[in-house]
């Protein structure tokens, strides 16, 4: 049974197109995040929502809009997709935002921009 | 801007042998240290935490924490091939109020039979 889940796995698109990204975790926990992992696997924090409501937002273009329809449910939509957000985005959850808890990770999405 | 910095490898290390990974960061009001092991392909997954200064042992893998110096690393002693991964530290800011994770590049482990 999966805790923290991503929709789709991968995902090839045109330059310019808009496209979504969904998440889901069953861990009952109050937190989500969204990660970005770039071609350098280096990984870095985009938003984060405690309870439906946006808490972080780190400096991310305003083409990526997250949504949270509920605490369980986190999702990613971007506008006018360009070649530099090719990455792997990853969305994970702990159980209150608070430092020094345990994230849990999605396994991923792999988008790809040509 | 906090930072945290690894080697980006590869450390390589025969067998059984003992490998060392090692993290540095930037911001002295740190609390909460992780290390987050990331096959290829896969998403990260917890493998150690640490809060206070010391050893923290669990199986192979024993962290160690110098908050003086700023410095966090990881032991995994009788390395085994199926360690091979990228193994990335995480720091957390002060722990109170909403925080997030900064990670390090990752290290990448290979481990040769």
């Amino acid at each position: 049974d999966t805790a923290v889940s991503q929709t789709p796995k991968y995902l090839v698109t045109q330059m310019g197109n808009d496209k979504s990204i969904k998440c889901e975790q069953n861990l009952g926990h109050d937190t989500m995040y969204w990660y970005k992992q770039d071609s350098k696997k280096f990984l870095k924090i985009m938003f984060s929502y405690n309870n439906k409501e946006l808490i972080i937002n780190e400096t991310v273009p305003n083409r990526f809009s997250p949504k949270s329809p509920d605490k369980a449910h986190l999702n990613l939509h971007i506008n006018s997709l360009e070649l530099g957000d090719s990455a792997v985005y990853f969305c994970a959850s702990s159980p209150r935002g608070t430092g020094g808890e345990t994230q849990y990770f999605g396994p991923g999405t792999r988008l790809l921009v040509l | 801007q906090k930072e945290v910095e690894q080697n980006s490898g590869p450390l390589s290390v025969p067998e059984g042998a003992i490998a060392s990974l090692n993290c540095t960061y930037s911001d002295r009001g740190s609390q909460s240290f992780f290390w987050y092991r990331q096959y290829s392909g896969k998403s990260p997954e917890l493998i150690m935490f640490i809060y206070s200064n010391g050893d923290k042992e669990d199986g192979r893998f024993t962290a160690q924490l110098n908050k003086a110096s700023q410095y966090v690393s990881l032991l995994i002693r009788d390395s085994q091939p199926s360690d091979s991964a990228t193994y990335l530290c995480a720091v957390v800011p002060l722990n109170s109020g909403y925080s997030t994770l900064t990670f390090g590049k990752g290290t990448m482990l290979l481990v040769s039979p």
